[in-house]
């Protein structure tokens, strides 16, 4: 079975400055889908970025960028030009290409952004 | 387009009632997803249907829980006699076919 694992429970950045949230995960899949995605307070959940494990360039969307390291299993999540509204719970995410569409989610991590 | 509806946003039972969550896909989806979000945890997966099946419920607990996905109207969760540990916040999401999955708001159950 997949896991995915973050291990920063909480990180916290100053407004207009760079924050990198991480992520590992645990797989003998070759060919998967690896996501992002943003919880603010009002408990939606949105997606912010994707990653399909057989692209080598690493995805980008705006401010949001990710490191993706196959060989070594991480997936982390660059956000640049902090904003307040940024402030959110980040949870990364596996999606087997196998095994269902279900989604394995990491237990987050608490983004706080400073003024 | 609407988006993914769930309702009630908010539920309340006592101990050893049912609670019934509905979640209406997104037009043209016919893939539903139930994942449940504890207090500080991420989103576990549940259950996986299709109209009418039901795919894959590795995640859902053996007794006391069920779902359906009916050939017409919304995916239900049905859990019964709820006790305490039930509390948390229940997510739908749906797909077209096996693709990216589109999340509704969620249901807070809490369990008194």
């Amino acid at each position: 079975a997949q896991t995915v694992t973050q291990s920063q429970p909480e990180m916290s950045v100053q407004e207009a400055e760079t924050v990198t949230l991480s992520c590992t995960y645990d797989t003998s899949e070759s060919d998967y889908y690896l996501f992002w995605y943003k919880q603010p307070p009002s408990r939606q959940m949105i997606l912010v970025i994707r990653q399909e494990a057989y692209k080598q360039q690493n995805a980008t969307e705006n401010r949001f960028s990710v490191n993706f390291q196959k060989a070594a299993k991480s997936f982390s999540l660059k956000i640049s030009d902090s904003q307040l509204g940024d402030a959110a719970m980040y949870f990364c995410a596996y999606r087997s290409l196998r095994a269902g569409n279900m989604l394995t989610f990491g237990g987050g991590t608490r983004l706080m952004v400073k003024p | 387009n609407a988006g993914v509806m769930q309702n009630p946003r908010h539920l309340v039972r006592r101990r050893g009632q049912e609670a019934r969550l509905r979640c209406s896909p997104m037009k043209g989806h016919s893939h539903v997803y139930w994942y449940r979000q504890l207090p500080e945890e991420g989103l576990k997966f549940m259950v996986y249907l299709q109209k009418e099946n039901i795919i894959d419920e590795s995640g859902m607990p053996k007794e006391r829980f069920s779902a359906e996905f009916p050939k017409e109207g919304p995916s239900i969760l049905r859990i019964q006699q709820v006790v305490r540990g039930d509390s948390a916040a229940y997510f739908c999401a749906s797909s077209p076919v096996l693709d990216e999955q589109f999340f509704g708001p969620g249901t807070r159950l809490t369990v008194l």
